[in-house]
């Protein structure tokens, strides 16, 4: 089956040590979001790619940046991980350009931060 | 951001119908209304969405006002595994595409 699939799946990095989440689809979709959802909250949009369009939320710390190499990969990276950052972190993916189009979410990785 | 208000919680039996509200008052013309649910520790589902008309496909009915100020989504006859957060989300353009901004969504219960 065509999926979204996020690894790994649990993360544990220490305060401050860089980590690096990914995301990869079989889908063919142009667009790939990154969502952070704590605990009890709704999803939380970080940034999205349109195809090599990088599009950044305005309220999105520096702290997180992100990469998509090509079509299939996006990459989540958080440069100095704070305990704030401890959620679970969704990857979604559609295709772009128009309003009618689902979005596909991933099973998501928790990140905890010791 | 356009915004959308839901209860925060709903009780329904197993094998009755649930309906979903949801306020979207600020809507523009071009809005789509989405509907997307999450089941405990996995990643949201879409559920449904529409732009004007009602929408029926195979897990659920979505029903909108005519001044689409308000929709409901239709569950005709819910599961247990129907108990989740379901969000009813504006799709709206961000930067070069189009994207959800979920709110809190109404907790479902379904009692068996």
């Amino acid at each position: 089956d065509a999926m979204v699939i996020q690894n790994p799946r649990y993360q544990v990095t220490q305060f401050g040590k860089p980590v690096t989440l990914s995301c990869s689809q079989t889908l063919n979709h142009n667009v790939m979001y990154w969502y952070q959802q704590k605990s009890s909250q709704a999803p939380k949009l970080l940034f999205h790619y349109y195809d090599k369009d990088f599009n950044n939320e305005a309220d999105t710390p520096d702290n997180f940046q992100s990469r998509r190499p090509n079509t299939s990969f996006c990459f989540l990276d958080i440069r100095s991980p704070g305990l704030g950052d401890a959620a679970m972190y969704l990857c979604a993916t559609s295709e772009g350009g128009a309003q009618g189009y689902e979005q596909y979410f991933g099973p998501g990785t928790r990140l905890t931060v010791t | 951001d356009a915004k959308t208000t839901q209860p925060n919680s709903m009780e329904s039996n197993e094998e009755e119908p649930v309906h979903l509200p949801c306020n979207h008052s600020t809507i523009s013309g071009t809005d789509y209304i989405h509907w997307y649910r999450q089941l405990p520790s996995q990643g949201p589902e879409y559920v449904i969405h529409g732009l004007t008309s009602n929408v029926n496909n195979r897990m659920a009915s979505l029903a909108i006002a005519e001044d689409r100020k308000s929709s409901t989504l239709i569950l005709h006859r819910a599961t247990l595994r129907d108990a989740a957060v379901y969000y009813c989300i504006l799709k709206v353009r961000g930067g070069s595409n189009y994207k959800l901004t979920f709110g809190k969504g109404t907790l479902l219960t379904v009692n068996p």
